[in-house]
């Protein structure tokens, strides 16, 4: 596997179910995020992780929960979710914070239906 | 609020033309602008940035201009070929963050 890779691809789940969308990145960077991208809306940054470290949290509801057990590794837990919360999810990383925070590699998302 | 605009939603060019997608921006604190390019069923990936202390910037058959004036950023695709349909995102950044726009559906004809 090359690159940034998100699975699944495709979620559907009811609003009382717990589910974990998952990314990982194989270029060894040291910063991660999660962006949402719902209908006809830009690309929200949701959460960044700098060396396993959350260093952002973009006022997103709790019922979203990030964990980055490693640099090459992140998780989205979603738990009781709304019908609004359904969006494509992406997953990006880059080298580092800072300057290199420009250049974002990012995986091809996760669509998420909530019913 | 909305602090990058791209507002138009789609553009088609026939192969060969010009391409020229537009965005705008409101925070006069960015101090690098990007376009990314979005296939189908994939991520964006980085295309050409540009940082405010300059007003152009060249690769190949991408150009991206910036008037600081006007807030203005443009993506120039010349010649257009098939290949670069696909949906493109501006990003702005400040503080490490990108915001981005909403994105231009651009179709190459042939």
């Amino acid at each position: 596997e090359t690159g940034v890779t998100q699975t699944p691809r495709h979620l559907v789940m009811g609003m009382t179910n717990k589910k974990s969308l998952k990314c990982e990145q194989h270029l060894g960077h040291n910063a991660m995020y999660w962006y949402k991208q719902s209908a006809k809306k830009p690309l929200e940054l949701m959460f960044v992780y700098s060396l396993e470290e959350r260093v952002e949290n973009n006022s997103v509801p709790s019922r979203f929960s990030p964990e980055c057990p490693n640099s090459s590794h992140l998780f989205l837990h979603l738990h009781t979710l709304q019908p609004e919360d359904s969006a494509l999810y992406l997953c990006a990383s880059s080298q580092d914070l800072g300057e290199w925070a420009n250049e974002q590699f990012f995986g091809p998302g996760t669509r998420l239906t909530v019913l | 609020d909305q602090q990058v605009k791209q507002n138009s939603p789609s553009l088609s060019v026939q192969e060969g033309r010009i391409s020229i997608l537009n965005c705008d921006y409101t925070n006069s604190m960015f101090d690098y602008f990007l376009w990314y390019k979005k296939y189908p069923a994939e991520g964006p990936t980085f295309l050409i940035s540009i940082s405010s202390i300059k007003d152009k910037n060249e690769d190949g058959r991408f150009t991206v201009f910036l008037n600081k004036s006007a807030k203005h950023l443009s993506l120039h695709i010349v010649p257009s070929q098939p290949g670069d349909s696909a949906v493109y995102f501006c990003a702005a950044s400040y503080t490490q963050k990108l915001v981005f726009g909403q994105g231009t559906r651009l179709t190459i004809n042939p």
